[in-house]
């Protein structure tokens, strides 16, 4: 089973930012955060992830609480290409797979 | 970044026949790869891991007799449904860890494949 909530889904007005809470009360101290996200009919794509520290990249930033139980993915200025299944992840690094909760549906809308 | 790519994209087949489905990384090796089923309106479900040079490890559930998975080179690996139905009809995504750009976790996937039954 995941181990994590996340809510089924959000809106958000395009050049909004959206930010995407996933609540992971259980992770352990050697598991990071990843998201991903996955446009209708297409493989997920890789957006971010972290271990304690905040992360930044061109795609999002990824908030982590720092008892590490809850995190925020927020894209700073959201376009209608945002729409789709936001996937909040944790996991072990590498060599392991990696086990899809149900995700956030972000809908941007102009 | 690396780049996954599946083939066939779509396949459409009779029920008893069998398909099979080519995940090949581009530009890495991968050692490891892992095969995805999704239903429609439902998250991606693992399969199956599979390993360059040895038997793939099944997920509890799947039945290996019936998605057989070879991994015989380092850039690809095939599932092959076997005797499908139209309850095997779903979106299959394979994804690998390029080792190269370090320990980072990262699996990269590709565009997917749809099955569909008749």
């Amino acid at each position: 089973d995941a181990k994590t909530t996340q809510p089924p889904s959000m809106d958000c007005a395009e050049g909004r930012a959206a930010n995407l809470p996933c609540n992971h009360s259980t992770i352990s101290g050697n598991e990071y955060v990843y998201w991903y996200r996955q446009i209708h009919s297409q493989g997920p794509q890789y957006i971010i992830h972290g271990l304690k520290n905040n992360e930044t990249n061109e795609m999002a930033s990824l908030i982590i609480t720092e008892d590490r139980k809850s995190s925020t993915l927020i894209l700073p200025h959201a376009t209608l290409r945002d729409t789709a299944v936001y996937y909040c992840i944790v996991s072990f690094q590498a060599g392991t797979a990696l086990i899809f909760g149900k995700g956030t549906t972000l809908s941007v809308s102009s | 970044g690396a780049v996954v790519s599946q083939h066939p994209s779509r396949v459409i087949c009779k029920s008893g026949t069998s398909v099979k489905i080519e995940c090949r990384s581009l530009d890495f090796q991968a050692t490891t790869m892992f095969w995805y089923r999704q239903f429609p309106k439902q998250s991606l479900m693992l399969m199956a891991t599979s390993n360059e040079g040895s038997k793939a490890t099944y997920e509890q559930g799947v039945e290996k007799d019936k998605f057989l998975i070879n991994h015989a080179s380092l850039t690809l690996s095939t599932l092959t449904v076997t005797s499908a139905h139209p309850e095997d009809s779903s979106f299959y995504i394979c994804s690998a860890r390029d080792p190269a750009v370090g320990d980072t976790g990262e699996l990269f996937f590709g565009e997917g494949s749809r099955l569909t039954v008749l």
